[in-house]
């Protein structure tokens, strides 16, 4: 079946260290594919998004995402977490490839806490 | 810069009684969302609309309704709440390959 999943619901790392989120895709044809960030309260937020090209992209705050078409992964990396990234944090894959977001498919989140 | 605003921002509601949830945006986006948010379900499509006038059921559609009537406007009815929709409720829109950009939701509960 096709499925986005983000394999760790709960992360917690400590201020100044290293973060990666993982995501992995079932799709048959390589997707789009986003990193949204969920504060408290608020809505989500476009972090960043894979369509083409290279496959190592930028993001806003500092976060980077690399796509792995031979492990079917998107994930989402950043090399000095602070304590505002502390939220919940989103994987979307769109696999028409249309432009449109109507099939695009969350995954169920990962939860980010930082300590001091 | 509004972006995307949603109204109310919290309801309560009895089972039975009905209510419209209001989404306006102000980017001239073709493409309006409403998703439901329940805790470990992640997000969910209830319905959509391609432009002013269309509209289409996502995942989720059973129990609500939507109009565009508007190109700014995208409103989502409850016509009988029950229970079971108690859950946090996100507007969205977007460009074509631009992704979503989310109102900050209205937080529901169906007593």
């Amino acid at each position: 079946a096709q499925s986005v999943t983000q394999p760790d619901i709960h992360i917690t790392v400590s201020e100044g260290a290293s973060l990666e989120l993982r995501c992995n895709y079932s799709y048959g044809a390589t997707p789009y594919l986003f990193w949204y960030v969920q504060s408290p309260g608020q809505g989500l937020q476009l972090l960043l998004k894979y369509f083409s090209g290279d496959t190592l992209v930028q993001g806003i705050k500092g976060f980077e995402a690399e796509f792995k078409r031979s492990q079917s992964s998107f994930n989402l990396r950043k090399p000095s977490v602070h304590w505002s990234d502390a939220a919940e944090y989103f994987c979307a894959v769109d696999p028409t490839t249309q432009g449109g977001s109507e099939k695009l498919v969350f995954g169920k989140g990962t939860k980010l806490t930082v300590n001091p | 810069n509004a972006g995307v605003t949603q109204t109310p921002k919290f309801r309560v509601l009895k089972t039975g009684q009905s209510m419209t949830l209001l989404c306006a945006q102000d980017m001239n986006h073709e493409y309006m969302y409403w998703y439901r948010q329940d805790p470990g379900m992640g997000l969910r499509l209830i319905h959509y609309s391609v432009g002013e006038g269309t509209t289409a059921k996502g995942e989720v559609p059973d129990g609500y309704n939507v109009s565009r009537l508007k190109k700014q406007n995208f409103l989502l009815g409850l016509e009988s709440a029950a229970p079971s929709q108690t859950s946090v409720y996100f507007c969205a829109s977007s460009y074509p390959d631009r992704g979503l950009f989310f109102g900050q939701g209205t937080r529901l509960t169906v007593v």
